[in-house]
């Protein structure tokens, strides 16, 4: 059972456009939400969160939109740059601060 | 600051052979730990979480074990590898706070059983 979902394994988009990643959940317990960035061979760097009492939460080119009544939430990076280049991974928090991961998107960034 | 080791980077076992990956934390008191999984083209699967000394909770049946005799240390075991445990293993840690929490994560295993 599947809670969180990324139904785009893979998205490129040309640098200085916007990114949109986007990632829905099924429990509706989830009350905190988290957007994590992965290169190949490391682990996951945390990048940014939102509370459910929240619906948009903005640190420098990166938004990540929380729509409750649709169970749904989206990262945009804007503008893209070929750093970005990585798997994103959305997360959700449920019980006992236990962190349930989606299975990734890999954004490619070309110039 | 907190920093979290995970090691060893990399590690090729033969099936039926043991296993123990540690990882430890710094800076930090009573953190909640977690073991996650990554299979080749998946995602990120909880294996097991510890909110203390002693209390894990595993998430999937599986071929692993996990313990945590010290308050900043998670040991990922098994007894037999199994072909199928390949992967990339992570540590991650968090402390929960009222506004949420972040988990941060060490810099992985890499499993191959062969």
């Amino acid at each position: 059972d599947q809670q969180v979902k990324q139904n785009s394994p893979s998205l490129s988009v040309q640098e200085g456009r916007i990114s949109i990643l986007n990632c829905d959940y099924t429990n509706s317990m989830f009350d905190y939400f988290l957007w994590y960035k992965k290169y190949p061979a490391e682990g996951p760097t945390f990048l940014i969160s939102i509370s459910s009492i929240k619906d948009k939460n903005e640190d420098g080119r990166f938004t990540v939109f929380l729509n409750k009544s649709a169970k749904h939430l989206s990262l945009h990076i804007v503008p893209s740059q070929p750093g970005d280049s990585a798997v994103y991974f959305c997360a959700a928090k449920g019980a006992a601060s236990k962190l349930t991961f989606g299975t990734g998107t890999r954004l490619q960034v070309t110039l | 600051s907190q920093t979290i080791h995970q090691w060893p980077a990399t590690l090729v076992q033969p099936v039926g052979s043991p296993l123990s990956l540690e990882c430890t934390v710094e800076g930090t008191s009573n953190p909640n730990l977690y073991w996650y999984r990554q299979a080749a083209g998946r995602g990120l699967q909880l294996l097991f979480y510890s909110v203390g000394i002693g209390q894990i909770s595993s998430e999937v049946p599986q071929n692993l074990s996990a313990s945590r005799p010290q308050d900043r240390q998670f040991i990922l075991s098994s007894k037999k590898l199994l072909l199928s445990d390949s992967g990339f293993y992570l540590c991650a840690w968090s402390v929960p706070t009222p506004l949420g929490t972040e988990a941060f994560f060490g810099q992985g295993t890499r499993l191959t059983v062969v």
